[in-house]
């Protein structure tokens, strides 16, 4: 099946700083990845819709300015969290799809944790 | 809003005891259920995807099926192993819409 290669798989920072998340698709184009947040106990939350070589779509109540989405090639989208905060500690995740409604590819997730 | 409700949360089963949990999702404006394997430390992995009505699809021991009109997937896993042990998540999509929304999932322990 397809890859999607997701880096760092764990990352600590501090309070104020920015973190960058890398979603690689390895053996197909993604015009369109996602990206998701889980809290302890709660469903894989969609923040955000990364589109190539667009602006990315946010979900209602997901700050554009605080999670920063490019998708600048067909292989890779980043997520920034800018100025992060305790309170952005959470498991991120990304996926891509190859075509609309098909199996999603999963990258492994990056948990950050914010100090 | 989208709401879909995975039962139980998580489930101990004996190996070698088949099991089944269930997804209910709304079924107005439905285009397609997916069911995902998620093991500790790796990737979720797709288990099927299913759009029609009626639909039932089987991955060796491991088999699903979908009602849309009463917006309900059950999954079963025939004769357990050790290797089953992960969560199970189900997602629905809108027609016309790529965004999946998941449920909490499934905790699935396999007691050897």
């Amino acid at each position: 099946g397809a890859v999607v290669s997701q880096h760092p798989s764990r990352v600590i920072c501090k309070s104020g700083t920015s973190v960058k998340i890398e979603c690689r698709s390895l053996d197909f184009q993604a015009t369109t990845m996602f990206w998701y947040r889980q809290f302890p106990k709660q469903s894989l939350m969609l923040m955000a819709t990364s589109n190539e070589g667009s602006k990315a779509t946010y979900e209602q109540g997901v700050e554009k300015d605080k999670f920063l989405i490019n998708h600048a090639s067909l292989t890779l989208s980043t997520l920034t969290v800018t100025s992060a905060h305790p309170e952005d500690s959470s498991f991120y995740i990304c996926s891509a799809t190859l075509d609309g409604n098909t199996e999603a590819f999963f990258g492994q997730g990056t948990r950050l944790t914010v100090v | 809003i989208l709401n879909v409700e995975q039962s139980p949360q998580s489930l101990h089963v004996q190996e070698g005891d088949s099991t089944n949990f269930t997804c209910s999702f709304p079924s107005s404006n439905f285009y397609a259920l997916h069911w995902y394997r998620w093991e500790t430390a790796k990737s979720p992995e797709a288990l099927f995807v299913m759009t029609l009505n009626g639909d039932e699809k089987k991955k060796g021991r491991i088999s699903a099926t979908l009602n849309t009109k009463e917006g309900y997937s059950y999954l079963y896993i025939k004769g357990s192993q050790p290797e089953d042990s992960a969560t199970y998540l189900c997602a629905f999509t809108n027609f016309g819409n790529e965004k999946l929304t998941f449920g909490t999932g499934t905790r699935l322990t396999i007691i050897p």
